[in-house]
């Protein structure tokens, strides 16, 4: 069975400071990484995904994350971070299998302030 | 192009009551998922249609809850009768691709 761990439930930073929001996940089968972000009285937004290939993926809006198969893990990183990034951000694996469900972690929550 | 739409946002219900709780996927995806999230919670799966079949009920807590989705279009989820534990939010998401899968705002159930 496969499971997925947020080491954080609450990150505060200040606005312009680097943050990392900690993913590691447990599978003995490979696995599609995700991380899903939802703003205040949102849905959730598919933020970025590793499938196969390079193992460090980018979203639009600066954020990175870089798949480690030795450390299990999917860490999320930006450099220097916003007001608006303020949001509840999950981790996910799926089996990469066709239509398998998402397993999540319980969440991150992000604060920005000034 | 419209998104995942779910209906109602909020329901607020009785200990023993019935509530239905519905979700219109994106036009075209065959892949309908239901999840979970109970207060300070993970977010957990409860089924999987494609188009109108059960790929995947595993998630489902109890014979309390009935997923149908008539036609491989809308689907709907029932909960009858309601227990306090069903409170939570209930998201809804639909994909053409497994690995990207587009979820709704969201139901958010009380049960009193």
């Amino acid at each position: 069975a496969q499971s997925v761990t947020q080491l954080d439930s609450q990150v505060p930073v200040f606005e312009e400071a680097p943050v990392e929001l900690r993913c590691n996940y447990s599978s003995s089968v490979s696995v599609y990484l995700f991380w899903y972000v939802q703003y205040p009285n949102q849905g959730l937004q598919l933020l970025l995904k590793y499938l196969s290939g390079s193992t460090l993926v980018e979203s639009i809006n600066g954020f990175e994350a870089e798949f480690n198969k030795s450390q299990t893990s999917f860490h999320l990183r930006k450099p220097s971070v916003h007001i608006s990034d303020t949001a509840e951000y999950f981790c996910a694996v799926s089996v990469n299998q066709a239509g398998t469900a998402l397993i999540f972690g319980k969440g991150t929550t992000l604060s920005v302030s000034s | 192009e419209a998104g995942v739409t779910q209906f109602p946002s909020h329901s607020v219900i009785e200990k023993g009551q019935t509530v239905t709780l519905r979700c219109d996927p994106i036009s075209g995806h065959d892949n309908l998922y239901w999840y979970r999230r109970v207060m300070g919670k993970e977010i957990k799966f409860l089924l999987h249609f494609v188009k109108e079949s059960k790929q995947d009920e595993s998630g489902m807590p109890n014979n309390r809850f009935l997923a149908e989705r008539t036609g491989g279009t809308y689907s709907t989820l029932k909960v009858q009768p309601a227990e306090l534990e069903d409170s939570g939010v209930y998201f809804c998401a639909s994909s053409q691709y497994p690995w990207e899968q587009y979820f709704g705002p969201g139901t958010r159930l009380t049960v009193t």
